[in-house]
């Protein structure tokens, strides 16, 4: 069966410290990965793609690879900082037949930085 | 103002009853999204559109209705509301394509059906 899976246990780290996230998928040939951020009472809001071509995409303190032989993306906050807890999911788009796309999402991983 | 809105933000209803949940945007995106999320399954997507009178179903379609008249509009319809669609609902909406792909949400109906 198709699956995206994401770490549900909460990650805590100290702030200065870098996070990593991973998501791993299964029965999935996506074009291109998403990470979004997810705080309490919220809709998701987008970071960051990637794409199958691209090993690896940066935006300031945000690192994200996407590893196809692996089915993985692993997502990176360096220096983190308390303003960087929230969730973080991982969402990727699975084609048809027909060329329509549904954008599939993660569980999530729950990010606690503390000072 | 330019955006994605749901309304309503709350809804309490009760057991059989028929709600609808509306979601409009201003982008004239050609997809849009309708997931639900709840403790321990993250975003579950319910149904989805390609475009106006295009939809499909997602991962758990059962017990819901949609249809896209209009490309900005896309309500979601709870034909006779069960206490397990107690959730919170997002909608969202994004174009396909080399450069806008990512997804815009709105602010999520919170539902109880008692």
């Amino acid at each position: 069966s198709q699956k995206i899976e994401q770490n549900s246990e909460a990650l805590n780290i100290q702030e200065g410290k870098t996070a990593t996230l991973t998501c791993n998928y299964t029965n999935y040939s996506p074009a291109y990965l998403q990470w979004y951020r997810q705080d309490p009472g919220r809709g998701p809001v987008f970071l960051l793609l990637i794409r199958e071509n691209e090993k690896e995409k940066r935006k300031e303190r945000l690192k994200v690879t996407f590893d196809t032989t692996l089915k993985q993306s692993l997502f990176h906050i360096t220096a983190s900082q308390p303003a960087d807890s929230a969730t973080y999911l991982c969402a990727l788009r699975d084609s048809f037949s027909g060329g329509y796309n549904k954008l599939i999402f993660g569980a999530g991983t729950r990010l606690a930085v503390h000072p | 103002d330019a955006g994605i809105t749901q309304s309503p933000r709350y809804k309490i209803t009760e057991t059989g009853r028929q709600v609808t949940l509306m979601c409009h945007q201003t982008w004239s995106h050609s997809y849009m999204f309708w997931y639900r999320q709840d403790l321990g399954h993250g975003l579950r997507l319910i149904y989805y559109s390609a475009a106006a009178d295009i939809t499909d179903k997602g991962e758990v379609p059962d017990g819901y209705v949609v249809s896209r008249s209009k490309t900005e509009n896309f309500p979601l319809t709870l034909e006779s509301a069960t206490r397990s669609q107690t959730s919170v609902y997002f909608c969202a909406s994004s174009e396909v394509g080399p450069k806008n792909t990512e997804a815009f949400f709105g602010q999520g109906t919170r539902l109880t059906v008692v």
